[in-house]
């Protein structure tokens, strides 16, 4: 196990278009959250997947943003009519509750420049 | 409100000193207080995390306190060196059964040679 994996790293894209970006959790993890995070600020929380269920959205996440977990394995996070206060860094992190025990691992995120 | 105020945001020290990063919270019911050490361009990483039943753990040359009562904790690094300089973010779940984490907004830390 590699840990969690995002995919792509960096995505350049002009403003109008969408973008989807790709999470895989470690295996096994039954929690994923996405966060955003911009330059020389803690990550913000998006939204949070217990298996395939979506429990919680940030009033931070705009009717443009979507994010699915299908089969509660790998999610997606897709921005429509990216605009460039998108502009950041997506982090998804995996954990799996057990207990008391919810450590939240990170993926090394997807950079977003809106042009 | 949703809140971690994290203290301070910048940090110099030599190689060899000590160094004192604190957090406050806002949420009484929290009950988890990782830390996570971030180094540019890399994904933050858990370094050392405590829970709200006891009030310090230590790994080495890290060690975390947490205060209950003040609602704050923090984080210390002792005989620093210079591959510790990085950004710190202290977290906690606030408001939530879901266990997402609202950071405070980071210290940077350098430790010159």
């Amino acid at each position: 196990d590699t840990g969690v994996s995002q995919n792509p790293r960096h995505k350049i894209t002009k403003r109008g278009q969408n973008v989807t970006f790709r999470c895989d959790p470690i295996s096994e993890h039954n929690r994923l959250y996405w966060y955003r995070q911009t330059l020389g600020q803690g990550p913000e929380f998006l939204t949070y997947f217990q298996n395939e269920a979506q429990l919680e959205k940030s009033r931070l996440l705009s009717d443009r943003f979507s994010a699915e977990r299908p089969k509660g394995s790998f999610s997606t996070l897709e921005i429509q009519r990216t605009e460039q206060g998108d502009s950041a860094m997506y982090l998804c992190a995996s954990s799996f509750r057990s207990g008391r025990e919810n450590i939240q691992y990170f993926g090394a995120g997807t950079r977003l420049s809106v042009l | 409100g949703e809140n971690v105020e994290q203290h301070p945001s910048t940090l110099s020290v030599q190689e060899g000193d000590s160094a004192v990063i604190k957090c406050t919270y806002s949420d009484s019911a929290s009950n988890y207080f990782p830390w996570y050490k971030q180094e540019l361009g890399k994904r933050p990483q858990l370094i050392i995390d405590i829970r709200s039943n006891v009030g310090e753990k230590k790994d080495q040359r890290i060690a975390v306190t947490l205060n209950k009562t003040a609602k704050h904790f923090s984080l210390h690094i002792t005989e620093t060196q210079p591959e510790d300089s990085a950004v710190y973010f202290c977290a906690a779940p606030i408001s939530s059964n879901t266990g997402k984490l609202i950071f405070g907004q980071g210290t940077t830390l350098q430790v010159k040679p």
